[in-house]
């Protein structure tokens, strides 16, 4: 199925644990992003890439890592999770030769124990 | 200083009644100005988006741009309960980051 779509929906961790939340696009769009929500804080920037190889950190990027070694995945990897980061994790991807529509995964609801 | 503000409300108004939302931002930059509605336990989705300063009108729904003044506003005509959301603005440069707003929650009460 053409989209976008998040791995794990759901996922429960440690305090200290490392892990790594996926997503996967399926258009070839050239830039994706990663956001996190938390309540008052509206939908903030992580990190994003305008294409392979090609990262830049966004507005709350420390404690996360990304890569980007194929156009259609973007993982998003927190090294040493803290309870300060449980959230709710969102991944868009945008094709910009169209109208700069972001289109959104379903979401990953992190919980850091 | 946030890039772009918005008022996270809640927003609570009767059925009928026209909604205004509204953000501020501070980078001139910013070319593509956008509003999205989220659900609960959804992913955002585009309603609207305007390129330049003006009006924009698609049904129920009207987005203004003011460059000038660095404010967009979204306007929501004949509110339904179906329009209880949260309300995003969002905007961009041209190939670069897009950034959102806090977020509006509204609801319209039947």
């Amino acid at each position: 199925d053409a989209g976008i779509t998040q791995s794990p929906r759901y996922k429960i961790t440690e305090t200290g644990r490392q892990v790594t939340l996926m997503c996967h696009q399926t258009w070839s769009h050239s830039y994706m992003f990663w956001y996190r929500q938390d309540l008052g804080h509206g939908l903030r920037l992580i990190y994003y890439s305008a294409a392979a190889d090609i990262t830049d950190k966004g507005e709350v990027p420390d404690g996360y890592v990304v890569s980007r070694s194929k156009t259609e995945n973007f993982p998003l990897t927190l090294e040493s999770a803290t309870r300060s980061q449980t959230s709710v994790y969102f991944c868009a991807s945008i094709d910009p030769g169209g109208n700069t529509e972001a289109f959104f995964g379903q979401g990953t609801r992190l919980t850091v124990v | 200083q946030k890039e772009v503000e918005q008022d996270p409300g809640p927003l609570s108004v009767p059925e009928g009644a026209i909604v205004s939302l509204n953000c501020t931002y501070s980078n001139s930059a910013f070319q593509y100005f956008m509003w999205y509605r989220q659900y609960s336990r959804k992913g955002p989705e585009l309603l609207m988006y305007t390129y330049s300063s003006g009006n924009k009108e698609d049904g129920r729904f009207t987005a203004q741009v003011d460059k000038s003044s660095k404010y967009i506003s979204l306007f929501i005509r004949d509110s339904q309960p179906s329009d209880s959301a949260t309300y995003l603005c969002a905007m961009r440069e041209y190939g670069n980051k897009l950034v959102f707003g806090a977020g509006t929650i509204l609801r319209v009460k039947s």
